[in-house]
C-alpha cells in the first residue's frame, strides 16, 4: 500500500545535539512538507518542497533544516539552534493540486 | 492572511445523534478544503476533500460542503458512535499560490462521543 513513512515513532535528544527525523513518501507525489504540531497552538508549518532540490521555508524555520535529494523523501534536521524542540512532528505529502497525506509522526524529547 | 477557525474546540454528545461540525475561513480565494481527523498522539487521516468548484462531497456517515461566498464548511457526522471521538480538523488551500500550496489549519475540535 502506498503511504508515508515517518521514522523514528518516538526520539530523543540531548542539549546541543542535531537529530534527523526520517520521512519517505511512496505515492509518486510532488509536494512534501513538514509540519509542527504542539498542544493548543496547532500545526505549524517548518519547511516545504514543491520539486526535487528546491525547499521554501515555513512559518517557523529557525533551528532546523531539510534537504529534497530525492522526490520520495524529505528529511528534517532539528539542530541545536533550535531551542525549544519538543512537540510533535508531522510529514505530509501532495500531488498536483490533490489533498495532504499525513504520515504517522515523530514525537521528540528533548532529555 | 488566510484565517481558519473552528468553533467550538471541544464538543460532547451522546451516541447516536447527528452533529455538524464548523470551520470559518476569511479569504474566499480557496483552491479546495479538507477534512481531516486526528486521533491522540496519531497523525493525520484524511476524511473529505472538496475542490473549490464543489458544493459537497460524501463518504459513508460523513458530509462535508463548502459555501465559498460565505467562507463556511460544515463536517456532517450521522449517528454518532463513541469511535469517531477524536479531533477533527479542517485546512484550506489558497488559490493563488499554486496547485502545490501549503494549508491552513484551523485549531481542530474535540469531540467525545458518549455511550
Amino acid at each position: 500500500d502506498g503511504g508515508i513513512t515517518q521514522s523514528p515513532k518516538y526520539l530523543f535528544r540531548k542539549e546541543g545535539q542535531n537529530v534527523t527525523l526520517s520521512c519517505e513518501q511512496n505515492l509518486n507525489h510532488d509536494a512534501m512538507y513538514w509540519y509542527r504540531q504542539d498542544p493548543g497552538q496547532g500545526l505549524r508549518l517548518i519547511y516545504y518542497s514543491q520539486i526535487v532540490n528546491d525547499f521554501q521555508k515555513g512559518d517557523i524555520a529557525e533551528g532546523y533544516s531539510v534537504s529534497r535529494e530525492k522526490k520520495e523523501s524529505f528529511p528534517l534536521t532539528v539542530t541545536s539552534a533550535q531551542k525549544n524542540p519538543t512537540a510533535f512532528y508531522l510529514c505530509a505529502s501532495t500531488p498536483m493540486g490533490g489533498g495532504y497525506t499525513f504520515g504517522s509522526g515523530t514525537r521528540l524529547t528533548v532529555v | 492572511k488566510q484565517e481558519v477557525t473552528q468553533i467550538p474546540a471541544a464538543l460532547s454528545v451522546p451516541e447516536g445523534e447527528n452533529l455538524v461540525l464548523n470551520c470559518s475561513f476569511t479569504d474566499s480565494a480557496i483552491y479546495n478544503l479538507q477534512w481531516f481527523r486526528q486521533d491522540p498522539g496519531k497523525g493525520l487521516t484524511s476524511l473529505l476533500l472538496i475542490q473549490s468548484s464543489q458544493r459537497e462531497q460524501t463518504s459513508g456517515r460523513l458530509n462535508a460542503s463548502l459555501d465559498k461566498s460565505s467562507g463556511r464548511s460544515t463536517l456532517y457526522i450521522a449517528a454518532s458512535q463513541p469511535g469517531d471521538s477524536a479531533t477533527y480538523l479542517c485546512a484550506v488551500r489558497p488559490m493563488d499560490t499554486g496547485a502545490n500550496s501549503k494549508l491552513t489549519f484551523g485549531k481542530g475540535i474535540t469531540l467525545s462521543v458518549r455511550p
